[in-house]
């Protein structure tokens, strides 16, 4: 029952190189996110995912990129990792979207430490 | 745009103190509202959920939550908090118009002295 995983849970990196961060879901949920999480600005979404092959921004997505080629994961790719992309990056799933369905909680994995110097 | 509101930033409590953390939402339709909770070195695990009937939730840990339609609020309570309830507090919603996103609070930190 591994649930969420994220990967790496550290990282260093040089400012304009490409980083990516990986998370993978064992319970097939349907919705994937990521976060970041900064001092003072608690959690923003960065970009999310309503199914394989389906993706859409969130609050804060420039700079990032990522794909969900299966549904079981949704790897966060920084393409020139900037000084001010250091954070603490938080993936979710959900298992539902409409309000009429019970179960919609999200899940978060235990979060990658990116550091860019 | 939906958006969710935490006033308290920082709350220091002794222990066995009565908490009350606030969290307002802004939006007009149905809604469904969510604490989260982060204990420090951890990552966020639900504490207790909304999505219709009883007002009044209970959650984990002897939480429990009051959703207050008219107000557009859904305050966290603890009658008597212990040193382990030191976390960071987010309040999160869900709305019929946002494809399944949450807007989260930008999170109230619990700090319990022993």
């Amino acid at each position: 029952d591994a649930g969420i995983t994220q990967s790496p849970r550290y990282k260093i990196t040089e400012t304009g190189r490409q980083v990516t961060l990986m998370c993978h879901q064992t319970w097939s949920h349907s919705y994937m996110f990521w976060y970041r999480q900064d001092l003072g600005h608690g959690l923003r979404l960065i970009y999310y995912s309503a199914a394989a092959d389906i993706t859409d921004k969130g609050e804060v997505p420039d700079g990032y990129v990522v794909s969900r080629s299966k549904t079981e994961n949704f790897p966060l790719t920084l393409e020139s990792a900037t000084r001010s992309q250091t954070s603490v990056y938080f993936c979710a799933s959900s298992s539902a979207t409409r309000l009429a369905e019970v179960s919609y909680e999200q899940y978060f994995g235990p979060g990658t430490r990116l550091t860019v110097t | 745009a939906q958006s969710v509101s935490q006033h308290n930033h920082h709350v220091i409590l002794s222990e066995a103190a009565s908490l009350e953390l606030g969290c307002n939402y802004s939006y007009g339709g149905t809604v469904n509202l969510f604490w989260y909770v982060q204990y420090p070195g951890q990552h966020l695990q639900l504490l207790l959920k909304y999505f219709s009937g009883d007002p009044l939730v209970k959650g984990i840990k002897g939480f429990e939550a009051e959703f207050i339609k008219s107000k557009f609020s859904f305050n966290l309570r603890k009658p008597s908090v212990q040193w382990s309830d030191t976390a960071e507090y987010f309040c999160a919603v869900i709305t019929n118009t946002n494809a399944g996103k949450s807007t989260f609070g930008d999170g109230t930190t619990l700090t319990v002295k022993p």
